[in-house]
């Protein structure tokens, strides 16, 4: 079991850009999230998926679209790319909604120039 | 408004050595918590956690303390390792609410 991936690893956009966050999981579970996490400011939700066809806004959603494609798949899309976006981005997901145990991926580094 | 607070964003310990983690919320309708572990470029890995109902939940060397009239909680870890050395998250939940983080304790475990 691979448990939650993502793609990329890395990655460096010009302002302006736009770009998607994959994440996939394994586990069978029915709820994913998007979180960032920013120096000093610990991790706070973008949007999160209770179950596959739902999406809701989590503490900063502003600039981010979210897409659940599939139970496994929930992927993050940044339309139009700003330096506040500059940040560490980790999928998770878990067996059920809510603040249960979540099971994270590995990141995704974004620097937006 | 800070819903769940970690005051320290750092703290030494010897090994062999107890290490306490601590954390406050101020939400009442919180009634399930978490600790998480996060090495430098891997994602958070899940610790421990601890339903309002208890009070201790005990899992190796591990240990979380939940006095909620106190609104607190702590996570022991005894006795600390060097391996131990990594970023605490506390998190909590209340209902069908997502998780709320507090913003990490960096814990150095020196040999």
């Amino acid at each position: 079991n691979a448990g939650v991936t993502q793609t990329p690893k890395f990655q460096v956009l010009k302002t302006g850009q736009s770009m998607t966050l994959q994440c996939a999981q394994d586990m069978n579970h029915n709820s994913m999230y998007w979180y960032r996490q920013d120096p000093g400011m610990g991790l706070r939700l973008i949007y999160y998926s209770a179950s596959e066809g739902t999406t809701d806004k989590g503490e900063v959603p502003n600039g981010y679209n979210v897409s659940r494609l599939n139970k496994r798949e929930f992927s993050l899309r940044l339309e139009s790319a700003a330096p506040s976006q500059t940040s560490v981005y980790f999928c998770a997901s878990s067996g059920v909604a809510g603040g249960y145990e979540q099971y994270f991926g590995p990141g995704t580094r974004l620097t937006v120039t | 408004d800070q819903q769940v607070k970690q005051n320290s964003p750092s703290l030494s310990v010897q090994e062999g050595r107890i290490s306490i983690l601590n954390c406050d919320y101020t939400n009442s309708m919180f009634d399930y918590f978490l600790w998480y572990k996060k090495y430098p470029a891997e994602g958070p890995t899940f610790l421990i956690s601890i339903s309002s109902i208890k009070d201790k939940n005990e899992d190796g060397r591990f240990t979380v303390f939940l006095n909620k009239s106190a609104k607190h909680l702590s996570l022991h870890i005894v006795p600390s390792q060097p391996g131990d050395s990594a970023v605490y998250f506390c998190a909590a939940s209340g209902g069908y609410s997502t998780l709320t983080f507090g913003k990490g304790t960096m814990l150095l475990v020196s040999p």
